[in-house]
């Protein structure tokens, strides 16, 4: 299985600051396609799971411009350019190249 | 607008059968791949399977293999999991998910259900 791992795992930020997000992958993600099928996902309190960003960098609809995604192969990074108060919660890499498919443990973020 | 409805969860005992059910609207239910996807108290997200959009692939993780079964009824636009042989790891909220259509992840969730596996 592909193992995903994210650092921080926690991230205290000052409202307006920027926060960033890494996701190593155990292997590339690159698939026989061509395309990297990394997502990142945000968990609010008690909500379900959003998607934000596939495939490394595709902001997903209804998501805000400040979330951006990078990155290739094996090393992924969520950037958020300017943290907001509804931006508070779990956010996750997941892998989607190869079954099982497999989350990073989460990265909590909270403001300062 | 995409909707994902999820039911079936409760209190269920060591080595008991629950089936979970999720229940979509707002797509074309039949053309896309739709996960299961869950998440124990506390704890992040663990994928558990996926069906393709006509049934003809199914894949589980390795946890559930053997004692859970994905299966879905398109006239229905319903999807199911049957989970037998619990076990108190199995205890978390069960999400469905709707396969993005160009693939390689998940674009709407539903707000999932909780199974409790009781010893």
């Amino acid at each position: 299985d592909i193992v995903m791992t994210q650092t921080p795992l926690s991230s205290p930020v000052t409202l307006g600051q920027p926060a960033s997000i890494s996701c190593r992958s155990s292997q590339s993600l690159v698939q026989s396609d061509g395309n990297t099928y990394l997502s990142w996902l945000q968990q609010r309190p008690g909500q379900p799971p959003r998607l934000l960003i596939y495939k490394i960098s595709n902001r997903f609809s209804g998501v805000p411009d400040r979330f951006s995604g990078s990155g290739a192969g094996t090393d992924f990074t969520l950037k958020i350019s300017r943290v907001e108060a509804e931006d508070v919660g779990v956010y996750y890499c997941m892998q989607g190249t190869q079954f099982p498919w497999t989350f990073g443990q989460g990265t909590k973020v909270e403001i300062k | 607008q995409v909707q994902l409805v999820e039911s079936g969860g409760g209190v269920v005992q060591f080595g008991r059968s629950l089936r979970l059910s999720c229940a979509a609207s707002g797509f074309t239910f039949s053309s896309n791949a739709i996960h299961w996807v869950r998440q124990a108290p506390g704890k992040g997200l663990e994928w558990v399977a996926v069906i393709w959009y006509d049934g003809s692939n199914k894949y589980y993780a390795d946890s559930v293999k053997g004692r859970f079964t994905i299966s879905r009824d398109n006239s229905k636009n319903t999807l199911y999991l049957q989970m037998n042989s619990l076990r108190v790891e199995d205890t978390a909220v069960y999400y469905c998910a709707k396969g993005k259509t160009s693939g390689g992840t998940v674009d709407y969730w539903g707000q999932g259900t909780m199974v409790t596996v009781s010893s």
